[in-house]
């Protein structure tokens, strides 16, 4: 069975810091890894995915996120964090055996203050 | 840039009603989907179609069905709405391509009195 945790409801940063939103999964085979962001009365937005290949991977708006096989983590990175990132923050996975949907998290909201 | 819309962004029914929410994509897109989103709880499928007129049971289908007569329409029906069916209802589409990522609507927030 597929499953994903992202261990922190809430994360706060200062603006210009850099930011981490965590995410571990649990697949039976390999697995297919995604972030995506909710803003205010907004759906979801895909941010990037992991397939295969380079474990870091760079998506929208300056984010990145790192596979870590080892320890089936795959957290949400930006170096320097803007108040505009200020959102909820979903991780999903599906694996390769898996049907087409993909599971998610239950999201982290994340505040960056000025 | 693909398009996922659903008929309303805020709807207000009674118990006992019934409710269609629509959606509908114009990427040509194979896959669509229903979600519910609550707050702690994330999003929880409901049902999705790989096709016309196919469909699959989601993670929490009770009280919910659904139609999809043509590729780009996706229909959620609660055909006797409850007020534990409150919540934030998104749609999405995909390629039937394993590694694709999904495209959502903007979402229907739905309120049953």
């Amino acid at each position: 069975a597929q499953s994903v945790a992202q261990p922190e409801d809430q994360v706060n940063v200062a603006e210009g810091n850099p930011l981490t939103v965590k995410c571990t999964y649990s697949v039976s085979g390999n697995p297919y890894l995604f972030w995506y962001v909710q803003y205010p009365n907004r759906g979801l937005q895909f941010l990037l995915k992991y397939i295969t290949g380079d474990n870091l991977v760079k998506g929208s708006y300056g984010f990145e996120a790192e596979f870590n096989k080892s320890q089936t983590s795959f957290h949400l990175k930006k170096p320097s964090a803007l108040v505009s990132d200020s959102a909820l923050y979903f991780c999903a996975v599906r694996d390769e055996a898996g049907a087409n949907n993909l599971f998610f998290g239950t999201g982290t909201r994340l505040t960056v203050i000025p | 840039d693909v398009k996922v819309t659903q008929s309303s962004r805020y709807l207000v029914k009674r118990t006992g009603e019934k409710v269609f929410l629509e959606c509908v994509q114009d990427m040509d897109h194979e896959n669509m989907f229903w979600y519910r989103q609550d707050p702690g709880l994330g999003l929880r499928l409901i049902y999705f179609s790989y096709d016309v007129k196919m469909k699959e049971k989601g993670d929490i289908p009770e009280g919910y069905s659904v139609s999809r007569e043509k590729k780009e329409r996706f229909s959620l029906i609660l055909e006797s709405a409850s007020t534990n069916q409150t919540s934030m209802y998104l749609c999405a589409s995909s390629l039937a391509i394993f590694y694709n990522e999904q495209f959502f609507g903007p979402g229907t927030r739905l309120t049953v009195l």
